[in-house]
């Protein structure tokens, strides 16, 4: 079973450009989070879909961020205008609501982002 | 309100030494609590779950957590340190009331010496 996919691994960009960072998640896991990781820190929610509904989203900055799942499978985040402030790593996982593994969440390996 | 404290930023153990990393946690519900492992420049891989079944609960690569009620507490112990230990360990804590929000703790940093 492939795991959780993410791209790119590592980004670097100026600041006030935009930026996506796309996910593609465990095969029929219905749920799907963003979350930011800072150096030194624990992840933070930014975003939690259920199939295509954004179902939590009180923590994304929407004012530069986006984040959409249209056919509820995979996903994609995006930032624009990048602040240096954004410079961190960004997370996805997903979890299903079914079986033995129900409710835990699987993490792809990250998107690490730089902003200069 | 849920929230989940990890005692110690760093901790430094010799191989072959016991391993211990303290986590205290706070849930107006019964909660789900996990222990998630990360290495350098990789993502959170599951060490082991308490999901209100057995309260020692036992996880990959030799780890094991007890959920302590009484003590609001849910340490993670390894006997023996192996020096493929030294990684991030994270504290996860989530209500099982259905809101599927889980909270991290700030991370310990395990060190293994030769």
């Amino acid at each position: 079973e492939a795991g959780v996919v993410q791209s790119p691994r590592y980004k670097i960009i100026e600041k006030k450009q935009p930026v996506a960072f796309w996910c593609n998640p465990i095969s029929g896991h219905n749920t799907l989070y963003w979350y930011l990781q800072n150096l030194g820190q624990g992840p933070e929610l930014l975003i939690r879909y259920e199939n295509e509904e954004a179902v939590d989203d009180s923590q994304l900055p929407k004012d530069r961020f986006s984040a959409e799942r249209l056919k509820g499978v995979d996903s994609t985040l995006k930032i624009q205008p990048a602040e240096l402030g954004d410079s961190a790593v960004y997370l996805c996982a997903s979890s299903s609501n079914r079986g033995s593994g129900a409710n835990v969440l699987t993490f792809g390996a990250g998107s690490r982002l730089t902003v200069l | 309100a849920q929230s989940v404290t990890q005692l110690d930023s760093h901790v430094s153990v010799s191989e072959g030494t016991p391993v211990l990393l303290r986590c205290n946690y706070s849930s107006s519900y019964s909660p789900s609590l996990f222990w998630y492992v990360q290495h350098p420049n990789k993502g959170l891989q599951l060490l082991l779950k308490y999901t209100s079944a057995a309260t020692l609960v036992k996880g990959i690569n030799g780890f094991e957590a007890e959920f302590k009620k009484s003590e609001t507490s849910f340490h993670l112990t390894k006997p023996s340190a192996h020096m493929s230990d030294a990684a991030e360990y994270f504290c996860v804590v989530s209500a099982t009331s259905g809101t599927y929000k889980y909270i991290f703790g700030t991370g310990t940093r395990l060190k293994v010496l030769a």
